[in-house]
C-alpha cells in the first residue's frame, strides 16, 4: 500500500454534471498530480500541485479544475460532464519536485451516462 | 507523432527468457525518465528510474540514449510475476512539471 487514498473508489454520474474527486496523499508528500486513464491507455497527465500553487498542466481543457489543501491533500473538479470523460482518474503524491517517484493511489472510476 | 511512444506488444515470452523494451520521447529537452509498472486493474508502481549513465536493479536493466531519444527496459531471466504493462514515463518539461506517460507494452510470460 502506497498511502495514498482516493474517494469515492465508483461513481456515475450523467452528461453535464459536475463532480468533485478527492485524494489524501502519503505522509509528508506536498505534490500531487493527477492523471486520466482510459481502458487500454497509460495515464495522462492533467495537472500537478506542488504546495498549493499549480506547477504544470496537460492538454485538457479549463472544464478540469484542482486545487491542494494545506495539507496536501487535493481535489480534481470537472464541469459539465462528458461521455468521454468516462476513465480512470488516479492521483499520485511525490516528496518535493522536480522529478521524484510518485506514489499513486488506486484510482476512482467515473462513467458518464 | 506521440510524445512518448512505446511498442502496445503484448510480448509473450517463456518463462526464463530475457526481453527488452523501448521508448522513444520526442522532446530533447526532457529531464527525467522512469520506467513504471501496471498490473490489470491495478494503479502503476515505480518499477526504476532511469540515469545517463544507465542503472540497473536485480534482474531489470534501464538504459537512456539522449542523442537517439530512447529509453529502454531489459529484462533478464522472467517470472511468472512480471506479466504486467510497462509505462515508460518521461517529463518533458524542464521547469513546470509535464508528465508524460507511454501507452504501455503488455508483457505476458508463459510457463
Amino acid at each position: 500500500e502506497t498511502g495514498v487514498t482516493q474517494s469515492p473508489t465508483h461513481l456515475i454520474k450523467t452528461r453535464g454534471q459536475q463532480v468533485t474527486l478527492r485524494c489524501s496523499s502519503q505522509s509528508g508528500h506536498n505534490t500531487v498530480s493527477w492523471y486520466q486513464q482510459a481502458l487500454g491507455q497509460g495515464p495522462q497527465f492533467i495537472f500537478q500541485y506542488y504546495r498549493e500553487e499549480e506547477n504544470g498542466r496537460g492538454n485538457f481543457p479549463p472544464r478540469f479544475s484542482g486545487l491542494q489543501f494545506p495539507n496536501y491533500s487535493s481535489e480534481l473538479n470537472v464541469n459539465a460532464l462528458e461521455l468521454d470523460d468516462s476513465a480512470l482518474y488516479l492521483c499520485a503524491s511525490s516528496l518535493e519536485l522536480p522529478n521524484n517517484e510518485q506514489f499513486f493511489g488506486p484510482g476512482t472510476r467515473l462513467t458518464v451516462l | 507523432r506521440k510524445e512518448v511512444e512505446q511498442d502496445p506488444g503484448p510480448f509473450n515470452v517463456p518463462e526464463g527468457a530475457t526481453v527488452a523494451f523501448n521508448c522513444t520521447y520526442s522532446n530533447s529537452a526532457s529531464q527525467s525518465f522512469f520506467w513504471y509498472r501496471q498490473d490489470c486493474r491495478k494503479e502503476p508502481k515505480l518499477l526504476m528510474s532511469v540515469y545517463s549513465s544507465g542503472n540497473e536493479d536485480g534482474r531489470f536493466t534501464a538504459q537512456l540514449n539522449r542523442a537517439s531519444q530512447y529509453i529502454s527496459l531489459l529484462i533478464r531471466d522472467s517470472k511468472l510475476s512480471d506479466s504486467a504493462t510497462y509505462l515508460c514515463v518521461v517529463n518533458a518539461s524542464s521547469s513546470a512539471s509535464k508528465i508524460i506517460f507511454g501507452s504501455g507494452t503488455r508483457l505476458s510470460i508463459r510457463p
